[in-house]
């Protein structure tokens, strides 16, 4: 089946970076979702995003659906350590009915 | 939040034995999935319901089954639990006005020894 792949897979920061991360797939996606994942908790969606191009944010989190329609990039600004968790992304091919995960990128923020 | 429990959070369980995980909304949502997760595989869909007792298979339906009988539950069964079943399990709506928008429960987290 399809694969997203999601870089980095894991990062090191420190309390006020700024921090971007993105998913890509092989085929053309027609919706881009982001979700958080604490620890011992289901995940949290963040941002959905519908159209190619699209630009949202969500207080400090901006996403955007790349132009492609390929990709989706998630930007943090200033962080702060509850920023430490886990980012999903998620997708749903044009020519499917399902959503398919990256695998995450795990955020350590050092205070 | 979508209103969306789980039951049981926590279990531990041994080979061979039936398994049932219960999921429970109260929005009145249509769709309804079971997911697992394991490291290095994200979130894989094991079953999917579109509505009362009609449920469809994912792509890790193997070794499981599902029934709903009404719109507020999901079970999702292990017949014969087995070790590489051991997990974290998520159920999902999917939003009511938006066709690929999930929310999810809090998970259960499966042992099998």
């Amino acid at each position: 089946g399809q694969q997203l792949n999601q870089s980095p897979q894991s990062m090191f920061i420190q309390e006020g970076e700024d921090v971007s991360m993105n998913c890509t797939s092989s085929s053309i996606f027609n919706t881009w979702l982001w979700y958080k994942q604490d620890p011992g908790e289901g995940p949290v969606l963040l941002i959905a995003l519908y159209k190619a191009g699209e630009l949202t944010s969500n207080g400090r989190l901006t996403a955007q659906f790349g132009i492609t329609r390929k990709d989706s990039f998630l930007n943090i600004s200033a962080s702060i350590p509850s920023d430490v968790g886990i980012y999903f992304c998620a997708g749903r091919e044009t020519s499917g009915s399902r959503l398919t995960f990256g695998e995450g990128t795990q955020l350590t923020v050092n205070p | 939040d979508a209103g969306i429990t789980q039951s049981p959070r926590h279990k531990v369980t041994e080979t061979g034995t039936p398994v049932t995980l219960r999921c429970h909304q109260t929005e009145n949502h249509r769709y309804m999935y079971w997911y697992r997760q394991d490291p290095g595989h994200g979130l894989r869909l094991i079953h999917y319901s579109y509505g009362v007792k009609d449920t469809d298979k994912g792509e890790v339906s193997d070794g499981y089954s599902v029934s709903r009988s009404k719109t507020e539950d999901f079970l999702l069964t292990l017949e014969s639990a087995t070790s590489s079943q051991t997990s974290v399990y998520f159920c999902a709506i999917r939003d009511r006005g938006n066709t690929d928008t999930q929310y999810f429960g809090p998970g259960t987290r499966l042992t099998v020894l």
